[in-house]
């Protein structure tokens, strides 16, 4: 089955505790983002990547960091989390639909809620 | 500064009518606008697309117009169904970027 993976759903943690959210897709997409969702502002994108190695800055990438070693994996990673990232996580991977016109289509996982104490 | 603005947070519509949601944007060089359904613990499901040079894209129940002048995008559900309760958000690209604009999201309910 065609899937985006994200681990954990949940965490709870505490202030400057460095912690890791993993994203994992099966589609062999090359293109993969990340982005939080947060009452009254929508979803915002962190970071992206459009192939292995290759990764930039979304809209809010401040206190994020991300890799792309490999191109089903992009790990999501909050050196020294604060209680502003609290928020819902989400990962997605991307198939490109240019050839229709469609831009690019996103696959998004089902959330990481992360609570920062 | 919102560059995709969905100004209706909610939206009531009996099933079988027609549902309209809108999304305004400011940023002319936006090339690809999409909408996504997000139901409660999941995460959100592409439903339709749009490219700038077409002003409207029709997939079933679901249709997209876009009025470049206005800077406006619709998508209308016609018949709406109680399974179409949901929240909506649309987004944006920019041209030859995979960055992506979202907006604040409708949360569209349909009645039985």
């Amino acid at each position: 089955e065609a899937q985006v993976t994200q681990n954990p759903r949940y965490l709870i943690t505490v202030t400057g505790k460095k912690l890791t959210v993993t994203c994992s897709q099966n589609m062999n997409h090359e293109y993969m983002s990340w982005y939080r969702q947060d009452p009254g502002l929508g979803l915002r994108q962190i970071y992206y990547s459009m192939n292995v190695e290759v990764t930039d800055k979304g809209d809010v990438p401040e206190g994020y960091k991300v890799s792309r070693k490999e191109k089903r994996n992009f790990p999501l990673i909050l050196e020294s989390p604060s209680p502003n990232q609290t928020s819902l996580y989400f990962c997605a991977s991307s198939l490109s639909a240019m050839d229709r016109g469609l831009g690019y289509i996103q696959y998004f996982g089902a959330g990481t809620r992360l609570s920062v104490l | 500064d919102q560059q995709v603005k969905q100004n209706s947070p909610s939206l009531s519509v009996q099933e079988g009518r027609i549902s309209i949601l809108n999304c305004d944007y400011t940023n002319s060089m936006f090339d690809y606008f999409l909408w996504y359904k997000k139901y409660p613990a999941e995460g959100p499901t592409f439903l339709i697309s749009i490219s700038s040079i077409k002003d409207k894209n029709e997939d079933g129940r679901f249709t997209v117009f876009l009025n470049k002048s206005a800077k406006h995008l619709s998508l209308h559900i016609v018949p709406s169904q109680p399974g179409d309760s949901a929240v909506y958000f649309c987004a944006a690209s920019p041209r030859r970027t995979y960055k992506y604009i979202f907006g604040t999201g409708t949360r569209l309910k349909v009645l039985a």
